[in-house]
């Protein structure tokens, strides 16, 4: 299994809802990553987790709130959103937080999210 | 300041024959490069990667050369085939940590 999942794909959200984006993967990867991607701009790394440590949080405002609940699991739980936050959410995950060969990250689909 | 740049928004080839894609980067202790290609509405997918103790690096059509002196390094993909059309980015892996960084991406169209 080299799939990373995330659910929902789609999400539509007002300013004052509360949501979570939810991200598994199954190839025993310790590393775990939240990337924001905006229209025709490259993904922008948000968070890692490793061994479900939080390893870089890249000054992501708090109303974006990650958990790593266990080693195949990674949420990003979502309050008071701002219209400018809609982006394509992806999920990542590699074997380990070192960078080389063999160490490459896998990308889920993403989740579309659009808050109103 | 960007440190991965590929300057070449979009590429348009001929089915059959090469494509070449274009990254520079500026941060000469970055040592680990790969590319990705991402079709829309999806994640990108890992294609192929390169250490900088190599030059080259091939998996089938697709072929990765760098050149360190240069701080460039550029995607082949021979025979181009329609269903390589996607944006490809190009992404660096420097330092201790996973972060990678990103180049802006370049969108192939690969005509029949």
């Amino acid at each position: 299994d080299t799939e990373v999942t995330q659910t929902p794909k789609h999400l539509v959200m007002g300013m004052t809802n509360k949501k979570s984006l939810k991200c598994e993967q199954h190839m025993g990867h310790r590393a775990m990553y939240w990337y924001k991607q905006k229209a025709k701009k490259p993904p922008e790394l948000m968070f890692v987790y490793s061994y479900e440590k939080l390893s870089i949080n890249e000054s992501v405002p708090s109303r974006f709130s990650p958990e790593c609940p266990n080693s195949s699991l990674l949420n990003l739980h979502l309050h008071a959103l701002q219209p400018e936050d809609s982006a394509l959410y992806l999920c990542a995950s590699s074997q380990t937080e070192s960078p080389g060969f063999g160490n490459e990250q896998f990308f889920g689909p993403g989740t579309r999210l659009t808050v109103l | 300041d960007q440190q991965v740049k590929q300057n070449s928004p979009s590429l348009s080839v001929q089915e059959g024959r090469i494509s070449i894609l274009n990254c520079d980067y500026t941060n000469s202790m970055f040592d680990y490069f790969l590319w990705y290609k991402k079709y829309p509405a999806e994640g990108p997918t890992f294609l192929i990667s390169i250490s900088s103790i190599k030059d080259k690096n091939e998996d089938g059509r697709f072929t990765v050369f760098l050149n360190k002196s240069a701080k460039h390094l550029s995607l082949h993909i021979v025979p181009s085939q329609p269903g390589d059309s996607a944006v490809y980015f190009c992404a660096s892996s420097g330092g201790s940590q996973g972060n990678l960084i990103f180049g802006k991406g370049t969108k192939l169209s690969v005509k029949p």
